[in-house]
């Protein structure tokens, strides 16, 4: 069975831009949670899908957003980039029913530069 | 306001011997505990959960204990081998209320031959 996929794997973008990370989870999963790593900060946790839907969501201002489509794939958007947004960010994908499942199985990251 | 802390940076040990990763946490509504472990360039893998209606779990090399009182857990790697060289990431979440995960900063573990 196929894992977690992200793409791009890396990206460098300039102060001002937008960008948008994609991830596909693994096959039959449907929920999709997004973090945010960076050094010394360990992961912080931006948002969940299930069934297109947002469940969970954390303290990241709106410029952080995401989608999840039909068939699971989830995007996420970053808006006016800012330095600070420099990290990589993690997908993860779980089989879950009404409640999170939170054995995650994590994609390899989007390491994301801003210049 | 860290909910999930992980006071060790870094951690050593020799081959063979045990390695013990601690994780404090402030919620006492937290109700399910993870560790994953994470090599570089790589994304987290799953190692061991535990509930907290248990006091213990063990998977093979691995053994996470847990201290409700002291809202503390432990993960035991015993024993320890060159390749449990990476960066331990302890998680909790209230699992009732169906929260995320809350991450501690992690811990590098170096296992020296």
């Amino acid at each position: 069975k196929a894992g977690v996929t992200q793409t791009p794997r890396y990206l460098i973008k300039t102060r001002g831009q937008q960008v948008t990370l994609s991830c596909s989870p693994i096959s039959g999963h449907r929920s999709v949670s997004w973090y945010q790593q960076t050094p010394g900060q360990g992961l912080q946790f931006l948002f969940e899908y299930f069934s297109e839907t947002q469940r969970n969501k954390g303290n990241f201002p709106g410029r952080f957003s995401g989608r999840q489509f039909s068939n699971s794939r989830s995007e996420m958007n970053v808006s006016t980039l800012e330095l600070g947004d420099s990290a990589l960010y993690l997908c993860a994908s779980s089989l879950t029913t009404e409640r999170s499942s939170y054995e995650q199985y994590f994609g390899p990251g989007t390491r994301l530069t801003v210049t | 306001d860290q909910q999930v802390k992980q006071n060790s940076p870094s951690l050593s040990v020799q081959e063979g011997r045990i390695s013990i990763l601690n994780c404090d946490y402030t919620n006492s509504m937290f109700d399910y505990f993870l560790w994953y472990k994470k090599y570089p360039a790589e994304g987290p893998t799953f190692l061991i959960s535990i509930s907290s209606i248990k006091d213990k779990n063990e998977d093979g090399r691995f053994t996470v204990f847990l201290n409700k009182s002291a809202k503390h857990l432990s993960l035991h790697i015993v024993p320890s081998q060159p390749g449990d060289s990476a960066v331990y990431f302890c998680a909790a979440s209230d699992y009732q209320a169906g929260t995320a995960l809350i991450f501690g900063k992690g811990t590098t573990l170096s296992v020296s031959s």
